[in-house]
């Protein structure tokens, strides 16, 4: 079952243009969000997260959106350039107060951008 | 340089032979992570550790074993018993506690195959 949907494999965006990649969940004990960056053959790098408590984060190009009502998130990139082509991976973290148990993570999305 | 270091970065095994893959992190970081990670799927949770000398099983523990004999140190063991090893393994690190993100740092991984 899985608790973090991404449902695009793969997205095209010619550079210089918005890329939008999209994320649902299902848990709604879920309290951060995270998105990472992933280039072949390596490990993930952090992006930006979001707490549940906001809707909005910011930082530089990157900005992600939370819709709770929806159980949904979504990552802009504005705007695209090369470098940006990489898997994107969504991910989510239930806190337990006992520590941390790890991320829950979608399948990613392979963005391409086009020149 | 702070990080996370896993060796080796290629290996290959026969099919009944017993691998140990290495993690070694120096950000002091308590938890350490294993993921699994096979084409078209996301990151899913091995075994994480949050202290020293504890481990628990994530998602898909069956057929390895770990050990958390000291803080930076969390290797895991992929045994025969494991049926489909051949994958890219990623090891991470995270503060716990007093964590606000949950963001996980990631070495840059070991592939293995079975041959």
């Amino acid at each position: 079952d899985q608790q973090v949907k991404q449902n695009s494999p793969s997205l095209s965006v010619q550079e210089g243009r918005i890329s939008i990649l999209n994320c649902d969940y299902t848990n709604s004990m879920f309290d951060y969000f995270l998105w990472y960056k992933k280039y072949p053959a390596e490990g993930p790098t952090f992006l930006i997260s979001i707490s549940s408590i906001k809707d909005k984060n910011e930082d530089g190009r990157f900005t992600v959106f939370l819709n709770k009502s929806a159980k949904h998130l979504s990552l802009h990139i504005v705007p695209s350039q090369p470098g940006d082509s990489a898997v994107y991976f969504c991910a989510a973290r239930v806190y337990s107060g006992g520590g941390a148990d790890g991320l829950t993570f979608g399948k990613g999305t392979h963005l391409i951008i086009q020149p | 340089d702070g990080g996370i270091t896993q060796s080796p970065k290629y290996l290959f095994r026969k099919e009944g032979q017993n691998v140990t893959l290495s993690c070694e992190q120096n950000l002091n970081h308590d938890a350490m992570y294993w993921y699994r990670q096979d084409p078209g799927q996301g990151l899913r949770l091995i075994y994480y550790s949050q202290i020293v000398n504890d481990f628990q099983k994530g998602d898909i523990a069956e057929g390895y074993s770990v050990s958390r004999e000291k803080k930076e140190s969390f290797p895991l063991t992929v045994t025969s018993a494991q049926k489909n090893p051949t994958a890219f393994y990623l090891c991470a690190s995270s503060i716990t506690v007093l964590a606000k993100t949950g963001e996980l740092f990631f070495g840059e991984g070991s592939r293995l195959t079975v041959l």
